[in-house]
């Protein structure tokens, strides 16, 4: 059965700070994995997308990074800025019917 | 920029009554998923269809939910009786016709069931 896990469960930084936010999973044979943010009290946005034979995707200062063979993927924020304060949540896709199974999330804090 | 729609948004009701969430994927989105998120953990999916069947429905609690997109495009899920513990946000999503895309999430239902 496929696990994810996310590691700190909660993160607070100064403005400007370079970050990584952790997540591992159990069974390698994935699919794919996505990362979200979900701001209090609302929905998902997706931010990054890894197929599987991907080692890893960029957008603005994000980058996220994949290696299945050890379970695990980073997604790194660079000059992280108050608005980047939310709950971001690593997903990963194991079987062929796009079921997510999802981690249970880092609350991140910038503080100005 | 096409969304997922979801109504209500919150809805407060008390045990043993019946709840009805709706969902209305990105237009041309042949996947959707019900997905239930407990505060403080990730979600957890419900159920999933691709066009009008049901794919996936294992962790759906089929004693009390239930879960229709008859004509291939919006959703319904329903919840009868509701119990205390079904207090949640419940959260729709879509992707295109492959399961490789990336999923969109609606803003989400939050019930508070009392």
């Amino acid at each position: 059965k496929q696990e994810v896990t996310q590691i700190p469960a909660a993160l607070s930084v100064p403005e400007g700070e370079n970050l990584v936010l952790n997540c591992s999973f159990t069974d390698s044979a994935i699919y794919n994995l996505q990362w979200f943010r979900q701001d209090p009290g609302k929905g998902l946005t997706s931010l990054l997308l890894i197929q599987s034979s991907q080692r890893e995707q960029t957008s603005g200062r994000l980058n996220a990074s994949l290696d299945k063979s050890s379970g695990r993927s980073t997604l790194y924020i660079a000059a992280s800025q108050p608005g980047d304060s939310a709950t971001y949540l690593c997903a990963v896709r194991s079987g062929n019917t796009g079921k997510l199974i999802f981690g249970q999330g880092t609350t991140l804090q910038v503080k100005p | 920029e096409a969304e997922v729609a979801q109504s209500p948004r919150y809805k407060i009701t008390e045990k043993s009554q019946a709840v009805a969430f709706w969902c209305d994927p990105i237009s041309g989105h042949a996947t959707l998923y019900w997905y239930r998120q407990i505060l403080g953990q990730g979600p957890e999916l419900l159920v999933q269809f691709q066009d009008e069947s049901v794919v996936d429905d294992s962790q759906l609690p089929k004693d009390r939910f239930s879960a229709e997109r008859l004509k291939g495009v919006d959703s319904t899920l329903k919840i009868q009786p509701a119990e205390l513990g079904d207090s949640a946000m419940y959260l729709c999503a879509s992707s295109l016709v492959s399961s490789q895309e990336t999923q969109y999430f609606g803003p989400g239902t939050r019930l508070l069931v009392l």
